[in-house]
């Protein structure tokens, strides 16, 4: 069973435009939540991250909104730049009983058109 | 700045071979990870170790086995590599929670060929 899930395997958009990512959870343990960007034979790298007592978190560029009623968390990335293009990965972490794993979704591959 | 190294960016195996990927982090973290990425699949958690000497399996162990017997290195070993092991393999440190949230720290990746 999928507990994170990225609905769109791929997202094609202009540079200067808005790229939105989206992603869904169904565990309601989950409260924190980090989004991973990964170019090809590369490991992903850290790019911004979310705890569930806020609803919003920038860094520059970037800003992701979760929506716990929902189980949903967004990625904003404002304005696109061709090197935005990569992979992006969603991922989620429970609470409590110290776990530091992760549960990763598929991915969105997202291409940045000059 | 944190640095996870991987033995081989590339390496090429025969099925049956044992093949070792090993992993170093700098970063002093008690928490390591092996996940392997697939198209389609993305990340998938094979086995961690919380600390020297311990592991827990992940999502997909079977064929693997791993190996912690210093707390910089993670070794992940295939015992009887099969044409079905081909892909990214991708190893990760953290933190314990006690230090900060489940930020993980990636290595470069290992792209894996069984012939």
């Amino acid at each position: 069973d999928q507990q994170v899930k990225q609905n769109s395997p791929s997202l094609s958009v202009q540079e200067g435009r808005i790229s939105i990512l989206n992603c869904d959870y169904t565990n309601s343990m989950f409260d924190y939540f980090l989004w991973y960007k990964k170019y090809p034979a590369e490991g992903p790298t850290f790019l911004i991250s979310i705890s569930s007592i806020k609803d919003k978190n920038e860094d520059g560029r970037f800003t992701v909104f979760l929506n716990k009623s929902a189980k949903h968390l967004s990625l904003h990335i404002v304005p696109s730049q061709p090197g935005d293009s990569a992979v992006y990965f969603c991922a989620a972490s429970p609470s409590g009983g110290g776990s530091e794993k992760l549960v990763f979704g598929k991915g969105t591959k997202l291409t940045v058109n000059p | 700045d944190v640095k996870v190294t991987q033995s081989s960016r590339y390496l090429v195996k025969r099925t049956g071979e044992k093949v070792f990927l090993e992993c170093v982090q700098d970063m002093d973290h008690e928490n390591m990870f092996w996940y392997r990425q697939d198209p389609g699949l993305g990340l998938r958690l094979i086995y961690f170790s919380y600390d020297v000497k311990m592991k827990e399996k992940g999502d997909i162990p079977e064929g693997y086995s791993v190996s912690r017997e210093k707390k910089e290195r993670f070794s992940l070993i295939l015992e009887s590599a099969s044409t079905n092991q081909t892909s990214m393999y991708l190893c990760a440190s953290s933190a314990s929670l006690a230090v900060s949230y489940n930020e993980q720290f990636f290595g470069p990746g290992t792209r894996l060929t069984v012939l």
